[in-house]
């Protein structure tokens, strides 16, 4: 499979508890994204990298919330001390880079779908 | 903020008839406005988008028109079949990052056979 994969896909915690997902992305796209999706809702945009710099950071995210991209391949998207707010899909997608006049098509993985008790 | 509204947010027809999905937004950096469908249980999968420069796409079944001085845009499925049922979500360039596109909350369409 060439796709987007993500893991886990299912993640159970206690709330207090800190978690880390996993995002593979195409082995060709520069450009990473996190997006946290919930029920009956369009993706939130959460942050995103082209390579291994984060370019940006949503101001909805607190700090319990960080992502790394170190190698500019896979990313991790951690949140610490979890609460049950924070019970969502987390969803990745990657897209080819885009010049001044173009962008591109974002691929979505599977998401991780997150269970904070 | 930025916010990116779709109507309706649900919408039910029957089989062979149209559908279309309307949505607006503020201020955009840049050109592209996707179309993004899902299933329930598996990922968004883009099915059709549209850069400012055009006023209208058409892919077989699908279409978007775009007018971008009104700041709306909608999608429009002709002859639709059951396997058409799904949750459709637009996107909305961001109006402060190049990269970046905020979606819509969601149009969740049933065919009825």
């Amino acid at each position: 499979d060439t796709g987007v994969s993500q893991d886990p896909r299912h993640k159970i915690t206690k709330r207090g508890q800190n978690v880390t997902f996993r995002c593979d992305p195409i082995s060709e796209h520069n450009r990473l994204y996190w997006y946290r999706q919930t029920l009956g809702q369009g993706p939130e945009f959460l942050t995103y990298f082209q390579n291994e710099a984060q370019l940006e950071k949503s101001r909805l995210l607190s700090d319990r919330f960080s992502a790394e991209r170190p190698k500019g391949s896979f990313s991790t998207l951690e949140i610490q001390r979890t609460e049950q707010g924070d019970s969502a899909m987390y969803l990745c997608a990657s897209s080819t880079p885009s010049g001044r006049a173009a962008y591109n098509e974002q691929f979505f993985g599977p998401g991780t779908r997150l269970t904070v008790l | 903020g930025e916010n990116v509204e779709q109507h309706p947010s649900t919408l039910s027809v029957q089989e062979g008839d149209s559908a279309v999905i309307k949505c607006t937004y503020s201020d955009s950096a840049s050109n592209y406005f996707p179309w993004y469908k899902q299933e329930l249980g598996k990922r968004p999968q883009l099915i059709i988008d549209i850069r400012s420069n055009v006023g209208e796409k058409k892919d077989q079944r699908i279409a978007v028109t775009l007018n971008k001085t009104a700041k709306h845009f909608s999608l429009h499925i002709t002859e639709t079949q059951p396997e058409d049922s799904a949750v459709y979500f637009c996107a909305a360039p961001s109006k402060t990052s190049y990269d970046k596109v905020i979606f819509g909350p969601g149009t969740s369409l049933s065919v009825i056979p």
